[in-house]
């Protein structure tokens, strides 16, 4: 059973730029969420996709968009970078349940993003 | 909204010995899930244990065991026999049962976290 990825591990963007992130699902999940953990915090709830359509937002400005792909995996991205967007960016997968009930997220390893 | 608590932003414990991290919630929903991940420095939250809301039992994983006070929501987590590889960050985490609770998804709420460090 494959596990939850992400790429790149590591990024640098400066501000005013756009950043894509790419995470690919754990076999068998049909939803993906995504997080960004600042430095020193828990992670914060960005947007979640079921079915390749975004299904929840967290409080983060429409700056911050996703795509889900047929095979579930997924694209954060994020225009017009901020010096406060510096974090490390987490995916995570989950399967979608009958009766519309959720399962336990399973995360993958990061992306670490620093806007100089 | 809901919200998670950790007010434990460090704990110390020497190797083999029990430790309690604290973590208290607030929600309105009665259909819910609470977590336990792992954070170590390779940055990848790995989940420890995970309690449903309707089951009065508490969740057991090995070394790991959870106190799930439901009335008081409270969710601690106790690690026995701690080991050098336990040394993390611990987080707290809620999430609603249901997909579309609210009109829409909502993803994991976590807690600040609470820094374990384990003395040899």
């Amino acid at each position: 059973e494959t596990g939850v990825t992400q790429s790149p591990t590591h990024l640098i963007k400066t501000r005013g730029q756009q950043v894509t992130l790419r995470c690919s699902s754990q076999s068998g999940h049909n939803t993906v969420s995504w997080y960004q953990q600042a430095l020193g915090q828990g992670p914060q709830f960005i947007f979640q996709y079921y079915r390749e359509e975004e299904n929840g937002r967290g409080n983060f400005p429409p700056r911050f968009s996703g795509l889900q792909f047929p095979n579930y995996s997924s694209e954060l991205n994020v225009n017009a970078l901020e010096l406060d967007d510096s974090a490390l960016y987490l995916c995570a997968s989950s399967s979608g349940l009958a009766g519309g009930r959720t399962d336990t997220q399973y995360f993958g390893p990061g992306t670490r993003l620093t806007v100089l | 909204a809901q919200t998670v608590t950790q007010s434990q932003p460090e704990m110390s414990v020497q190797e083999a010995e029990t430790v309690t991290l604290s973590c208290t919630y607030d929600t309105s929903e009665s259909d819910y899930y609470l977590f336990w991940y792992k954070q170590p420095p390779s940055r990848q939250m790995i989940l420890v244990i995970r309690q449903e809301a309707y089951k009065q039992q508490n969740a057991t994983e090995n070394r790991f065991s959870v106190n799930f006070q439901k009335a008081a929501k409270s969710f601690s987590l106790k690690i026995s026999d701690s080991q050098l590889g336990d040394a993390a960050m611990y987080f707290c985490a809620y999430r609603s049962a249901l997909m579309y609770s609210g009109g829409g998804a909502d993803g994991l709420t976590f807690g600040k976290g609470t820094h374990l460090i384990i003395q040899p």
